[in-house]
């Protein structure tokens, strides 16, 4: 089964530009879903199959899959930004869920 | 408006059985598929398992396979995460998330239930 490697931590200045990425073997050929978790509460979609952006997400957030890692990317950085992030991919072959270790964001 | 409103918390002791329940209103139930996440303190988020409301399916975590059991109850809108004999090590936050229609992320979750069990 596939393991989704994110690094542990991100920090990055207000206005800033973060970047968190998550890896796997093949991750190419998966769909990748990101979520928003503020402390204490439960998690958000911010980004479904790569790139798409749900409803009341801001720009800001965008998403990439390829080159051997996708990618979540949170540009003009804010406090409100300040979560932790997960990876998920559904694997077809098993039909399980797999999440990635989070990434906790800090606002400098 | 779709809402996914889980069971208030629990204290638990070591040994004893224990269900808590997710109660979905605002779509359609049995075209949904709804799983149950695990969180740890302090830790990352793991899946435990899912179901398909329209027939009860269910397929498990590896890792949960046989400590759990996920259910359903179609006249009540409900999912369950049912624990026959709980230990220290299932203390966590357990939360319920929808799946998105024919699709493989979760747009919807619970508010979570904090399960605590002493030893």
């Amino acid at each position: 089964s596939h393991v989704l490697t994110q690094p542990p931590s991100v920090s990055v200045a207000p206005g800033q530009t973060a970047t968190i990425t998550c890896g796997a073997n093949d991750i190419g050929s998966k769909s990748v879903h990101w979520y928003r978790q503020k402390s204490g509460q439960a998690p958000v979609v911010v980004i479904s199959y790569d790139r798409g952006r749900p409803s009341g997400i801001p720009e800001r957030y965008s998403g990439s899959n390829s080159g051997g890692a996708a990618t979540l990317t949170i540009t003009r950085v804010e406090a409100g930004d300040e979560a932790d992030y997960y990876c998920q991919v559904w694997d077809n072959d098993s039909d399980h869920v797999i999440f990635g270790g989070g990434t906790k964001l800090t606002v400098l | 408006e779709v809402q996914l409103v889980q069971s208030g918390a629990e204290v638990k002791k070591s040994g004893d059985s224990v269900k808590i329940s997710c109660q979905t209103s605002g779509f359609a139930f049995t075209n949904h598929y709804i799983a149950w996440v695990r969180q740890m303190p302090g830790k990352g988020l793991e899946w435990m398992g899912v179901i398909f409301l329209g027939d009860s399916e269910t397929t498990y975590s590896p890792s949960f396979q046989g400590l759990v059991t996920i259910s359903a109850d179609k006249s009540l809108n409900t999912a369950y995460l049912h624990w026959n004999t709980v230990r220290a090590t299932d203390t966590a936050i357990y939360f319920c998330a929808r799946v998105a229609y024919s699709s493989t992320f979760f747009d919807y979750w619970g508010q979570g239930t904090l399960l605590t069990v002493s030893s």
